[in-house]
């Protein structure tokens, strides 16, 4: 059974542009949220998608956008990208959306440099 | 957002048990505690989670107190493979039940050959 898959896995990327990162979920799976993780402010929940309707929003800048596609794919975009933005970002799938009984399955991540 | 205070780091031997404490003295009746871990250079990945009882798996054992303000994650028999970051997450409905995992700093387990 394939896992979560990101791509890509590294980026670079100038300030003031913008990025579209994807994340491939587990078969079945239609639950996807994702996360940022850096150094200072560790794994912090972005937003969460479920039957392509976002359900769940974390505390970031519209800057962030995501969405989610029929077949339960998804992106997520940074645009205006600020130097602050360098990060792992984190894809994660789960299998039932609304309970708290299931766990989540997480991609490698896409390292994103900002330059 | 209920929260979990871990210590920042732990050290073990290998072969030997880890008990690995979590308080979280805000949590509600019905948030799941739930354990990840990250290995270096990986996502994080699920080990256990219980709601009341005492839970195991291949993984781990978790033990949670009576009143569940704490909890307490035990790897049996450490390996060099067990050091990672480890994550004590109360499962947060969030809006419509949605699934949302609030990290905090976690543990850094060091296992020493």
């Amino acid at each position: 059974k394939a896992g979560v898959t990101q791509t890509p896995r590294y980026l670079i990327k100038t300030r003031g542009q913008q990025v579209t990162l994807s994340c491939s979920p587990i078969s079945g799976h239609r639950s996807v949220s994702w996360y940022q993780q850096t150094p200072g402010q560790g794994l912090q929940f972005l937003f969460e998608y479920f039957s392509e309707t976002q359900r769940n929003k974390g505390n970031f800048p519209g800057r962030f956008s995501g969405r989610q596609f029929s077949n339960s794919r998804s992106e997520m975009n940074v645009s205006t990208l600020e130097l602050g933005d360098s990060a792992l970002y984190l894809c994660a799938s789960s299998k039932i959306q609304g309970t708290w009984n299931t766990e989540a399955f997480f991609g490698q991540g896409t390292r994103l440099t900002v330059v | 957002d209920a929260k979990t205070t871990q210590p920042n780091s732990m050290e073990s031997n290998e072969e030997e048990p880890v008990h690995l404490p979590c308080n979280h003295s805000t949590i509600s009746g019905t948030d799941y505690i739930h354990w990840y871990r990250q290995l270096p250079s990986q996502g994080p990945e699920y080990v256990i989670h219980g709601l009341t009882s005492n839970v195991n798996n291949r993984m781990a054992s978790l033990a949670i107190a009576e009143d569940r303000k704490s909890s307490t994650l035990i790897l049996h028999r450490a390996t060099l493979r067990d050091a990672a970051v480890y994550y004590c997450i109360l499962r947060d409905r969030g809006i419509q039940g949605a699934q949302k995992l609030v990290f905090g700093q976690g543990t850094r387990l060091t296992i020493n050959p």
